[in-house]
């Protein structure tokens, strides 16, 4: 069972245009949320992060919306540059204390792919 | 510079043999964690450590074993039980005090010869 769902495999956006990357999950019990950058052979690199109490967060060319509701999270980079080409995941994780706190739990991934 | 330590980059198995991957940090983070990708997959939890000698089982940890007996160290080992090692193997760390993101090493590629 998918708790956190990337519907989509792939993106391709113009240089200078908006990136959207959208994210489900299920778990209403996912209080934190979190977007990684990753390119191919390296470490994910920690974008932006948003707290359950937020709507919003924006960090530069990029934000994240929250829709608590429809359980969505989207990622905005704008403009979009070709340095931005890399597979972007959406993690979620629920803040307690104890044994398994903060655990995330992964998206598929989307590629993202701007081009010049 | 502060940050977090895979090695070896590319590791190749013969099958039957266990072998250990390293991951050494030096951020002075508390939790540390192993995660497996495959293609066109998302990161699967291994195990997880929290604590010094403490360590938790995660999605999918058979096959796979782990130590902290250090705070800057979280080596783990794939054992001969694990029937598809041939992976990317990725480890964390993060500061264990509210809500902070987990911050990656660059990944140690596995293989079966």
């Amino acid at each position: 069972d998918q708790q956190v769902k990337q519907n989509s495999p792939s993106l391709s956006v113009q240089e200078g245009r908006i990136s959207i990357l959208n994210c489900d999950y299920t778990n209403s019990m996912f209080d934190y949320f979190l977007w990684y950058k990753k390119y191919p052979a390296e470490g994910p690199t920690f974008l932006i992060s948003i707290s359950s109490i937020k709507d919003k967060n924006e960090d530069g060319r990029f934000t994240v919306f929250l829709n608590k509701s429809a359980k969505h999270l989207s990622l905005h980079i704008v403009p979009s540059q070709p340095g931005d080409s890399a597979v972007y995941f959406c993690a979620a994780s629920r803040t307690y204390s104890g044994a398994g706190s903060y655990q995330l739990t992964f998206g598929k991934g989307t590629k993202l792919s701007v081009i010049p | 510079d502060g940050g977090i330590t895979q090695s070896p980059k590319y590791l190749f198995r013969k099958e039957g043999q266990n072998v250990t991957l390293s991951c050494e940090q030096n951020l002075n983070h508390d939790a540390m964690y192993w995660y497996r990708q495959d293609p066109g997959q998302g990161l699967r939890l291994i195990y997880y450590s929290q604590i010094v000698n403490d360590f938790q089982k995660g999605d999918i940890a058979e096959g796979y074993s782990v130590s902290r007996e250090k705070k800057e160290s979280f080596p783990l080992t794939v054992t001969s039980a694990q029937k598809n090692p041939t992976a990317f193997y990725l480890c964390a760390s993060r500061k264990e005090r509210g809500n902070q993101p987990q911050h990656f090493g660059d990944g140690t590629r596995l293989s079966i010869l």
